[in-house]
């Protein structure tokens, strides 16, 4: 069965500091990976994963994918408040099907 | 704009009764889904489709049921066997690739 484990569950901080959020997987046939930011209701895409040691990068945020170690980072730097949110991490396995973790709820501390 | 309309966005049932969860996109996706999501728990596929008139069982198919008449509308039914229908639906669809287009959610609430 696949599996996906995000850490921290939760994290505060404080506004213009950097986090790191965490997920690793344990998939059969890893095809992707996948982060999501849930503000309220819809997720919203951020990046998808394919290949190790490649950045993909947007403004503030960033990731990257170990697929030796099997598990992928999310940092957000110099934080603000619109950033709280709970980010999804999921993957895709060879059955073509996505598994999500359980997210990582962030929030931001004026 | 394109987008994925779920509705209605709050939901009461009395247990017993069966509801139905709407669930419309005009992105000319060929694949659309269902989860679910509960407190401390990942997104759960429910149903999905990846062609009209087709669908398969996710992960935690009992209880609920589908049926994708048209390439626009993937509805969802939750009957009076799902146990612990409580939770918040969430509604995707996708161009075939494995990124998705997320609705805003349905909650639903079993009196």
């Amino acid at each position: 069965e696949d599996k996906v484990v995000q850490s921290p569950l939760s994290l505060v901080v404080h506004e213009g500091d950097t986090v790191t959020l965490n997920c690793s997987y344990e998939v059969t046939n890893f095809r992707s990976l996948l982060w999501y930011k849930q503000e309220k209701k819809a997720p919203t895409f951020l990046f998808m994963l394919t290949s190790s040691g490649i950045e993909k990068k947007s403004g503030r945020l960033s990731s990257i994918l170990d697929k030796k170690e099997l598990f992928s980072i999310l940092n957000i730097t110099a934080t603000q408040t619109g950033d709280s949110a709970i980010y999804l991490c999921a993957v895709e396995g060879g059955n073509e099907k996505l598994t999500f973790g359980t997210g990582t709820r962030l929030t931001i501390i004026p | 704009d394109g987008g994925i309309t779920q509705s209605p966005k709050y939901l009461f049932r009395k247990e017993g009764q069966n509801v139905t969860l709407s669930c419309e996109q005009n992105l000319n996706h060929d694949a659309m889904y269902w989860y679910r999501q509960d407190p401390g728990q990942g997104l759960r596929l429910i149903y999905y489709s990846q062609i009209v008139n087709d669908f398969q069982k996710g992960d935690i198919a009992e209880g609920y049921s589908v049926s994708r008449e048209k390439k626009e509308s993937f509805p969802l039914t939750v009957t009076s066997a799902q146990k612990n229908p409580t939770a918040f639906y969430l509604c995707a669809s996708s161009s075939g690739a494995n990124v998705l287009t997320f609705g805003a959610g349905s909650r639903l609430t079993v009196l």
